[in-house]
């Protein structure tokens, strides 16, 4: 089955420094992808949509300058949390659409920003 | 935002059919209805989706109404394993890898011995 790899799976930051998670999927194509956040207790919320050789398409409220989303390729899309503060720690997903009704979730990154 | 609302939470025995309800009541003609379940903040895993027939395979069975205003999720012989939050979503736009799922809030589902 289609799967979709998370990397890292957890990482301690110091603030203002900046993290960078990818999502890989391992064995199809993903034209898109998607980029979910979800802090303790709560859904999960989504952040952006990332398509291949494009710019990200980003939820309301989500600011895109922070969150830096590049799909370089088929098979890799990345999150880029700049200038990290403590309200940014979160456990971050990604998804990735599989076809044409297919979505698959990577393990989620557990971010603490210190 | 989420067009689907469940209940918080809900238990089950362990062996007997776990029954989840969900309420999509705006449902469009060409919207999916899709559930995945998350565990221990796990990535969500994928169960099951349908559009307006019932559907079933190895995990659960999904049966959506005919007005496909709401549907339920029956997970046939419950286990410990299965407790879990699960989610009911409809996904927002369309397919050919257009389309994108937003999450509610939904169901904690807790399976006692």
């Amino acid at each position: 089955g289609a799967v979709v790899s998370q990397h890292p799976s957890w990482v301690i930051c110091k603030s203002g420094t900046s993290v960078k998670i990818e999502c890989r999927s391992l064995d199809f194509q993903a034209t898109t992808m998607f980029w979910y956040r979800q802090f303790p207790k709560q859904s999960l919320m989504l952040m952006a949509t990332s398509n291949e050789g494009s710019k990200a398409t980003y939820e309301q409220g989500v600011e895109k300058d922070k969150f830096l989303i590049n799909h370089a390729s088929l098979t890799l899309s990345t999150l880029t949390v700049t200038s990290a503060h403590p309200e940014d720690s979160s456990f971050y997903i990604c998804s990735a659409s599989t076809g044409v009704d297919g979505y698959t979730f990577g393990s989620g990154t557990r971010l603490t920003v210190v | 935002d989420a067009k689907t609302t469940q209940p918080t939470s809900m238990d089950c025995a362990e062996g007997r059919a776990a029954n989840l309800p969900c309420n999509h009541s705006t449902i469009s003609g060409n919207e999916y209805v899709y559930w995945y379940r998350q565990i221990h903040s796990q990535g969500p895993q994928y169960i099951i989706h349908g559009l307006k027939n019932n559907e079933t395979n190895e995990m659960a069975s999904l049966i959506i109404t005919e007005d496909r205003k709401s549907s339920t999720l029956i997970l046939p012989h419950a286990t410990l394993r299965d407790t879990a939050v699960y989610y009911c979503i409809v996904r927002v736009g369309g397919g050919n890898q257009g389309g994108k799922l937003i999450f509610g809030q939904g169901t904690e589902l807790s399976v006692k011995p």
